[in-house]
């Protein structure tokens, strides 16, 4: 079965401060993707990243960086120097092989940044 | 933006009745999926259809269904409703070019309440 675990219910912060977003999940497939999304108070899911399995490289996109460990099964996300614009609550999902638009999602983890 | 429109943004039924939302995909997209967001949960893949049929389905009943139409746009149709399917009922397209994982983007829901 696959699973999404985001352990970290609700998150605050001040602004500036960098925070991370953990993120582990389960899955028995040898070719997966992970991604992460946004979601703010408007409802929309903003998509951030999809990585898939062979590609272990981690990445930054401005003040955002995901760090893939197939190791220990997480794919976690950082947010460095946060803004009150950052506040919103941010998905993991994954989506086996050839599952296209099926995502696994996590249960969230709601980023509140404070000025 | 994402370009998808859903539409009502927002709707109240009476337990039993039925419903039927809509939504326009992203120019360009061949593929819609329906998800199901409970209050304080991630969502839930309800169904996806490419070209105009049923391509997967997650563990929802039939009473959930769907259409998908010649201009890629959709319904999801959902019979007898029950108190617990009060929720965002979120709608996302994606272009699907072969055997892979698509990013999804996603509307900003239809809020269901049912009484």
């Amino acid at each position: 079965a696959q699973k999404v675990t985001q352990a970290q219910t609700e998150i605050s912060v001040v602004e500036k401060e960098d925070v991370t977003l953990d993120c582990v999940y389960e899955t028995r497939d040898t070719t997966y993707y992970l991604f992460w999304y946004k979601q703010p108070p408007s409802g929309e899911l903003v998509f951030l990243i999809r990585r898939n399995s062979f590609d272990e490289q981690n990445e930054i996109s401005g003040r955002y960086s995901w760090n893939f460990q197939k190791s220990t099964s997480s794919f976690n996300f950082t947010i460095t120097a946060s803004q009150v614009v950052d506040s919103a609550v941010y998905f993991c999902a994954l989506s086996g092989n050839n599952q296209g638009g099926k995502l696994i999602f996590g249960q969230g983890t709601e980023l509140s940044v404070k000025p | 933006e994402t370009g998808v429109t859903q539409s009502p943004t927002h709707l109240i039924k009476t337990r039993g009745q039925q419903v039927t939302l809509r939504c326009s995909s992203q120019s360009g997209h061949n593929t819609v999926s329906w998800y199901q967001q409970a209050l304080g949960q991630g969502p839930q893949f309800i169904f996806q259809y490419y070209r105009e049929e049923e391509n997967g389905r997650g563990n929802f009943p039939p009473r959930f269904s769907g259409l998908q139409f010649p201009n890629y746009s959709s319904e999801l149709n959902v019979n007898a409703l029950e108190l617990d399917d009060s929720a965002l009922y979120l709608c996302a397209s994606s272009l699907r070019q072969g055997p892979t994982n698509e990013k999804l983007f996603f509307g900003s829901g239809t809020q269901l309440s049912v009484l």
